[in-house]
């Protein structure tokens, strides 16, 4: 079967920089994808890794390395409207399978 | 006009009806697929179909069937519902060949009393 593993929730300040880890068990493994969920929305694409490194798209990084099986998501300079849900996706075949979410809380 | 729209957008029903959710899309996109989410538990897929003639069961298809009318729409029914359906649920497009990249209705949320 799939695993993936995930924070709950994770609480930061504006400004800060806030990293969500996903650790993963597939078989198949083809990439990580990451999504942004807000209360009452559709989840949305923010960044995909399918080899080893560094992703940079604006405020957001995500990370991978296939032999540890893991990644991350950085949000840097975090803004209130970064308060959501973030979700990892391991890309199998055919199909992505979701981790369970980490809730980001950003105070002022 | 959204790219990706499901309707309902609200339904509530009892146990043992059946019903239909609905799903079109804009994009072009060839695969479609339908999650469900529930709170803590993240989105899990349900069906997807890559073409019209293609129809693959998801991770928790038990209780579900799907139609792939035309490329753009693609519908979801529950033959006769139970409360553990309770759920919202959402329908996605990708296109090329890639699935990581995936575009999201709004959602449907449903209630089975």
């Amino acid at each position: 079967g799939q695993s993936l593993e995930q924070p709950s929730e994770v609480t930061a300040v504006e400004g800060a920089i806030v990293q969500i880890n996903c650790t993963y068990q597939t078989s198949g493994f083809y990439g990580l994808s990451w999504y942004q969920q807000h209360d009452g929305g559709a989840p949305t694409f923010l960044s995909y890794n399918g080899l080893d490194g560094l992703e940079e798209t604006g405020r957001f990084s995500s990370f991978l390395s296939r032999s540890d099986s893991y990644g991350y998501l950085l949000l840097q300079e975090l803004q209130m409207k970064d308060s959501a849900s973030y979700f990892c996706a391991v890309r199998l075949f055919q199909k992505l399978v979701f981790g369970t979410g980490t809730r980001l809380l950003v105070s002022p | 006009d959204a790219d990706v729209t499901q309707t309902p957008r609200n339904r509530i029903t009892k146990t043992g009806k059946r019903i239909m959710l609905e799903c079109s899309q804009t994009k072009g996109h060839d695969r479609m697929y339908w999650y469900r989410q529930d709170p803590g538990l993240g989105l899990r897929l349900i069906y997807y179909s890559f073409d019209v003639k293609d129809i693959n069961k998801g991770e928790i298809s038990d209780g579900y069937s799907v139609s792939r009318q035309a490329q753009a729409k693609f519908s979801l029914s529950l033959e006769s519902a139970i409360p553990n359906q309770t759920a919202l649920y959402f329908c996605a497009t990708s296109g090329g060949t890639g699935t990581q990249e995936q575009y999201f209705g709004p959602g449907t949320r449903l209630t089975v009393t």
